[in-house]
């Protein structure tokens, strides 16, 4: 069974901080995607990561997959309040799609 | 573009009624669809995988005759939930998948379920 755990769960930094999410999983994958969600919303495609060694920059964030080490990187660079939301890396085991299986998140607040 | 719509948004309804939710492709042909359910501050769960023309592919744990699904064009996937009880409340979400892009999954904006 494919697990998919995230660290840490709840994350509370200052603005203008770094800080890194760590995803890790159970098996052997090289397709990783990163989602923000807001409170009462859908999910925001972040990142698709489909091989080892990819690293993908959007802004503050940005994200490496190391399917060796079965680890996938969230850095988060000079925070800003509004990335403050939880954040899930999910994992597509079989095919695309068979099996994609969420972390169960990391809740960012960045304070001011 | 690639765009999934999800009707209704929010829906209440009495216990042992049945609600039907639609997840539509807006601008592209989805030959897969998934129907996730998320409960409050909780990850989401994968439910079931339905395939256009087939019949649904159900999770372990996942009760087949509770969540009815149909998938009947390659734009429109249903779920419905017979005899609904207040355990049934949830985020219900759902994802297709682009025939060009297979390697995405686009999410709908969700259904938030409340049972009485």
């Amino acid at each position: 069974e494919l697990k998919v755990e995230q660290n840490p769960l709840f994350l509370s930094m200052q603005e203008g901080k770094n800080y890194t999410i760590y995803c890790n999983y159970s098996t052997t994958s090289d397709r990783l995607y990163w989602y923000r969600q807001d409170p009462g919303k859908s999910l925001e495609s972040l990142f698709v990561l489909l091989s080892n060694g990819a690293v993908k920059q959007e802004g503050r964030l940005m994200a490496s997959l190391d399917t060796k080490a079965r680890l996938s990187t969230l850095h988060i660079t000079a925070a800003v309040h509004d990335l403050s939301a939880t954040y899930f890396c999910a994992v597509d085991e079989r095919d695309y799609g068979q099996n994609f299986v969420f972390g169960p998140g990391t809740r960012l607040s960045v304070l001011p | 573009g690639a765009v999934v719509s999800q009707h209704p948004s929010r829906v209440i309804c009495k216990s042992g009624t049945s609600v039907k939710i639609e997840c539509r492709s807006l601008d592209f042909q989805a030959t897969t669809m998934f129907w996730y359910r998320q409960f409050p501050k909780k990850s989401l769960m994968l439910m079931a995988t339905s395939n256009e023309g087939s019949k649904a592919t159900y999770e372990q744990g996942v009760e087949k005759d509770k969540f009815l699904i149909n998938h009947a064009s390659l734009t429109l996937s249903t779920l419905t939930v017979t005899s609904a009880h207040p355990e049934d409340s949830s985020f219900y979400i759902c994802s297709a998948r682009d025939r060009e892009r297979p390697w995405e999954q686009y999410f709908g904006p969700g259904t938030r379920l409340t049972v009485t």
